[in-house]
């Protein structure tokens, strides 16, 4: 069961590049990585997902080390609008694995950006 | 778009009652959650289920219970509600896939008061 390890906040200005760092060592072979974003008051949102190297979509990049023990989402030129809770998960499909949460259910505090003028 | 409804915003309920929380997906999605967030905790899986009538426990279940008669729609039940099970509850769905990519869906969450 991979447990995953985010800053606790992030403070930045707009247009600048975010990055924040999601430390999962105990990465299985078969698990992806997963980030959701959350804006107070609503539920949790996909952002991105990767297996390993680089995934980019029209909202963030996810860098994923040949070691996969990490990994780094990047947002560019954030806004005052990319003020949110950012989640790293990480696991198999959870109807694999019986008996509990597994690893892609196991949400944490995830990191609080919070961007300013 | 995915759509996961939950039925109520704000939900306001006296110690002792029985309250159902409900939640409705339409994608035909086989994975749903229920989740609780507190302050300082983040988010905490309470029950999931992946098929009707199928269910299993999370790291909370205690104090709940769940439902699920048909496949797009997944019940969270408090038997008993007490003032610590004030909390925001968020629902979700996902699809079963193989391989990893079981993306999860979130409904915009319900506030239960227990008063």
């Amino acid at each position: 069961l991979a447990k995953t390890t985010q800053p606790i906040s992030m403070d930045s200005y707009e247009g600048q590049e975010v990055n924040i760092t999601c430390s999962h060592n105990n990465i299985a072979t078969n698990d992806y990585i997963t980030w959701y974003q959350q804006f107070p008051s609503q539920g949790p949102r996909f952002i991105i997902q990767g297996y390993k190297t680089k995934v980019t979509n029209e909202v963030a990049s996810l860098f994923i080390p040949a070691d996969r023990k990490s990994s780094t989402l990047s947002l560019p030129r954030v806004s005052l609008s990319d003020t949110a809770v950012y989640y790293c998960l990480v696991g198999d499909n959870p109807t694999m694995n019986y008996g509990g949460s597994q690893g892609n259910l196991i949400f944490g505090k995830g990191t609080k950006l919070s961007v300013k003028p | 778009d995915v759509k996961v409804t939950q039925s109520s915003r704000y939900l306001v309920k006296r110690t002792g009652e029985k309250v159902f929380l409900e939640c409705v997906q339409d994608m035909d999605h086989e994975n749903m959650f229920w989740y609780r967030q507190d302050p300082g905790l983040g988010l905490r899986l309470i029950y999931f289920s992946y098929d009707v009538k199928m269910k299993e426990k999370g790291d909370i279940p205690e104090g709940y219970s769940v439902s699920r008669e048909k496949k797009e729609r997944f019940s969270l039940i408090l038997e008993s509600a007490s003032t610590n099970q004030t909390s925001m509850y968020l629902c979700a769905s996902s699809p079963l896939h193989a391989t990893s990519e079981n993306i999860q869906y979130f409904g915009a969450g319900t506030r239960l008061s227990v008063l």
